[in-house]
């Protein structure tokens, strides 16, 4: 089992729509969540983060956070072509400093 | 301000050559990060250097890497004998102070081919 897994897609939403981005993780101590977006080419952006159970809202990005179910997600409002990306899930491990990233969820959004 | 920097954008080196691949952090950050990615591959980490500590070299895949920061601030990462399964970009990030809700910030990374 990967520490951290995401579905590497495509998912392809139409402008305008909400996409929904989900990642596990397996350490259940870990207590630092991260979203990055990747341009084809370009190095991580960071988009959102999140520490506590809930939602986090951030215009038109969402993080969802459940550490019972070991779950973070990313919403995507309203979303535009520009938003084509990968998004990276990273989580802080138990006691670690450094990421430990998923694969990548490739997004589409079409015109 | 200025973010993080690295050099050289592209190198392209021959199998059994040493590469020497620079990061210059945001300024004021203690704590910086190598991560590489290769060909459609997630980010993996390789070191973490923290202020004065022992830095994490966890995530170093052989001992033909290491890497060293000098003064607290620029690191230098260092490949010998270079391999072919060594090509990817390779990622540099820094943040504040390394703590539990520290973001990391990455530099536009070098791209390495080993031919």
């Amino acid at each position: 089992q990967k520490e951290v897994e995401q579905n590497s897609g495509p998912l392809s939403v139409p402008e305008g729509a909400i996409a929904s981005l989900n990642c596990t993780y397996s350490d259940r101590g870990s207590q630092s969540f991260f979203w990055y977006r990747q341009y084809s080419g370009k190095s991580p952006e960071l988009i959102m983060s999140i520490y506590s159970n809930g939602d986090k809202e951030d215009g038109r990005f969402t993080a969802q956070l459940n550490k019972a179910s070991q779950y973070v997600s990313l919403l995507i409002r309203d979303s535009q072509p520009s938003d084509s990306a990968t998004y990276l899930c990273a989580v802080k491990g138990t006691g670690r400093r450094a990421l430990t990233f998923g694969s990548g969820t490739r997004l589409q959004v079409q015109p | 301000g200025a973010g993080v920097s690295q050099s050289p954008s592209n190198k392209v080196t021959e199998k059994g050559k040493d590469v020497e691949l620079r990061c210059d952090p945001i300024s004021g950050h203690t704590a910086l990060y190598w991560y590489r990615q290769s060909l459609g591959q997630g980010l993996e980490f390789l070191i973490y250097f923290q202020g004065n500590s022992a830095p994490d070299k966890s995530g170093l895949p052989s001992d033909r890497f290491s890497a060293e920061r000098t003064g607290g601030s620029v690191s230098t990462l260092t490949i010998q004998r270079t391999q072919q399964e060594d090509s990817a970009v390779y990622l540099c990030a820094s943040s504040l102070d390394g703590k539990e809700a520290d973001t990391q910030y990455f530099g536009p990374g070098t791209r390495l081919t080993v031919l």
